[in-house]
């Protein structure tokens, strides 16, 4: 199983929007709603901040917000701060096999 | 509050196994899934495979399939990830995670993970 293809870089200012795309297939992104997102910090676990495709769980700022077209996910963080320069993956379940997939990764900068 | 709490750093030569075992606390551990989830040095996430910690019923990623074995321990609200025949390219940090249903994604509880090093 391939993986969900993210740019590997972003960037923004403070107060700018910044959108992350996830790109996958039918068979996954595009096939049914089991798409979340993580933002991971060096050194520490990923933490869940979307899932099924546009819900965000109870703590995460409304800042963050999911969407998808076809078979691309994306992932909106609005009014960048510079507390939100983490890496952010993608993640789908596959149908086939039972199998999940993971996005490449996509390393948020904060100017 | 709920916890999953990982063993320690492992160091391993290439063609050993290394078990990692995951406890869990601050929930129902059979309601839910277990998946391991591991992150090469500098690279991305990788899913390795689920078990249902109340069936037993488990998938494991085809690039894995034959050189991993996840298992629950329900006594003791433990899930343990076994990999054989480690090669270098195996070196990682690996996480277990929390989902409520085996294809949902939604991993909302991760253990702190543990680094693996195989090395000669």
């Amino acid at each position: 199983q391939s993986a969900l293809t993210q740019p590997p870089s972003a960037s923004g200012s403070p107060g700018q929007s910044v959108t992350i795309s996830c790109t996958g297939t039918s068979s996954d992104v595009g096939g049914h709603n089991f798409v979340s997102w993580y933002q991971q910090y060096p050194g520490k676990a990923p933490k869940i901040i979307i899932y099924e495709v546009y819900k965000r769980p109870s703590g995460v700022p409304d800042r963050f917000s999911g969407s998808r077209s076809g078979n691309t996910a994306s992932l909106t963080v609005s009014g960048l701060q510079a507390e939100d320069e983490a890496d952010y993956y993608c993640c789908s379940y596959a149908g086939s096999n039972n199998n999940v997939v993971f996005g490449g990764g996509t390393k948020l900068t904060v100017l | 509050q709920v916890q999953l709490v990982q063993s320690g750093a492992e160091v391993k030569k290439p063609g050993a196994s290394v078990k990692v075992s995951c406890k869990t606390s601050g929930y129902t551990f059979t309601n839910y899934i277990i998946s391991w989830v591991r992150q090469a040095p500098g690279q991305g996430l990788e899913w390795m495979g689920w078990i249902s910690a109340y069936n037993g019923n488990r998938n494991y990623a085809q690039k894995l399939q034959g050189r991993v074995t996840i298992t629950t321990d329900t006594a003791t609200s433990t899930a343990n990830m076994e990999l054989r025949s480690l090669r270098s390219d195996d070196t990682a940090v690996y996480y277990c995670a929390r989902s409520f249903n085996w294809n949902d994604v939604q991993f909302d509880y991760w253990g702190q993970g543990t680094l693996v090093t195989v090395s000669s």
